[in-house]
């Protein structure tokens, strides 16, 4: 089945500073692929997400970047607030008449002032 | 605005107990997915059902259950809760007809003493 493979495991950085998160996928047949964000004590919400036909996308300071060839893709963070601190999970979803989501192990990121 | 409930916040119960857990979404959403959430492991795919009495295994199903009666209704089943089990449980729902975002219920904070 599909693994997803999430590094790195906490990222600290400075106000105004990129993020960056990288995910890996097992199963090529993978064609979804959404990333949500998790605050402290709510649940997790969908930031953005790409499909296997595009190779990158952008939306406002967040934007992702896949490699199909490769199996791997990545978010990107620019000009961070404190405000996005929060834990990101990145995911693979399989759509074979049914929708299989399987999400990495999530990366904590931590915005100081 | 899509809602996915789970019928509790919080839950504590014995050793050998028979624990459900429910979710109800109000999207007429095919898809639905159980997940549990334990530090370090990210969200880990329990089982998955994409249509009334339809259900599949997901990574962890060990020792749960799953009932999809209605389609609007997804139940985790516990059949003898053990102390291993204590985590946060999540449901999530998402439509079929093409790749789209899951949306998560607020979780259920299991503790099994």
């Amino acid at each position: 089945g599909e693994n997803v493979e999430q590094h790195p495991s906490t990222l600290s950085v400075q106000e105004g500073d990129s993020a960056v998160i990288k995910c890996t996928y097992s199963d090529s047949a993978s064609n979804y692929f959404p990333w949500y964000k998790q605050e402290l004590g709510k649940r997790p919400q969908l930031i953005i997400d790409i499909r296997s036909n595009v190779g990158e996308k952008k939306d406002q300071r967040i934007a992702v970047t896949l490699n199909k060839t490769a199996k791997h893709f990545s978010l990107h963070i620019t000009e961070t607030q404190p405000e996005d601190s929060a834990v990101y999970f990145c995911a693979a979803s399989i759509n074979t008449g049914f929708q299989k989501l399987v999400f990495g192990t999530g990366t904590r990121l931590l915005v100081s002032p | 605005d899509v809602k996915v409930t789970q019928s509790s916040r919080y839950l504590v119960k014995r050793t050998g107990e028979k624990v459900f857990l429910e979710c109800v979404q109000d999207m007429d959403h095919e898809n639905m997915f159980w997940y549990r959430q334990d530090p370090g492991l990210g969200l880990r795919l329990i089982y998955f059902s994409y249509d009334v009495k339809m259900k599949e295994k997901g990574d962890i199903p060990e020792g749960y259950s799953v009932s999809r009666e209605k389609k609007e209704r997804f139940s985790l089943i516990l059949e003898s809760a053990s102390t291993n089990q204590t985590s946060m449980y999540l449901c999530a729902s998402s439509l079929t007809d093409r790749n789209t975002e899951a949306f998560f219920g607020q979780g259920t904070r299991l503790t099994v003493v």
